[in-house]
């Protein structure tokens, strides 16, 4: 089993909905989950990076929450748009391992108009 | 334009052929990284190199062999090609530990 899961593991909403994203992880102990967006033929790009101890950050109409005692975290994107289709990966730093990443498999979101 | 760029974006060969990709960041930063994406879209680390010194090395069979000439520049050797290293490869930089990787945009890399 994969030690970051995350789900849904593709979704299709309309613009102009919000949506949320969630990522459940084992990895322990670790340093920091970072959600990246990737586009169909790109490479991913960081959307936000939490430690531990905190437990949200926004970056424009995304948000991302942490529970570190449930080793849970979600991905809020508000308002969504046609750009905001994409896979979105949940990556977890690995304290022990020399901050090593584990990335999950990644939600498709589809935004249709 | 500053930016993580690697060479090809797409290669097609056949099995036992040897190829090479190149990565490039202009980026200033320390740390560069090769990744495997496999066709369930799982990103792996293959290989991390800090200041042109190898600082991890996942299980990657030996015909894998990064080189880096100098800090900007982290290619990706490899021999003898087969059929189950299709896959995308990324090349990515970091600055810090525990600051954002920057990714290129990937190399398609289809053996057949």
């Amino acid at each position: 089993k994969n030690q970051v899961e995350q789900s849904p593991q593709s979704l299709i909403i309309l613009e102009g909905k919000n949506c949320t994203l969630q990522c459940n992880y084992t990895v322990s102990p670790f340093s920091n989950l970072r959600w990246y967006k990737q586009d169909t033929g790109r490479g991913p790009v960081s959307l936000t990076i939490m430690t531990f101890s905190e437990n949200t950050k926004s970056n424009g109409r995304y948000t991302a929450t942490l529970d570190a005692d449930t080793k849970q975290s979600s991905l809020h994107i508000t308002a969504s748009q046609l750009s905001d289709s994409a896979s979105y990966i949940c990556v977890v730093s690995a304290r022990e391992y020399g901050n090593k990443l584990v990335f999950g498999a990644g939600t498709i979101l589809r935004v249709k108009s | 334009d500053t930016a993580v760029s690697q060479t090809p974006k797409y290669l097609v060969t056949q099995m036992g052929n040897d190829k090479s990709i190149k990565c490039e960041q202009n980026l200033g930063h320390d740390t560069m990284y090769w990744y495997k994406q496999d066709s369930k879209k799982f990103l792996k680390i293959m290989f991390s190199y800090n200041n042109k010194e190898l600082i991890i090395n996942e299980t990657v069979p030996n015909r894998f062999s990064p080189k880096s000439p100098d800090k900007a520049h982290l290619n990706l050797h490899i021999n003898s090609l087969e059929l189950g290293d299709s896959a995308v490869y990324f090349c990515a930089s970091t600055d810090r530990v525990n600051s954002p990787l920057h990714f290129g945009n990937g190399t398609r890399l289809t053996v057949t």
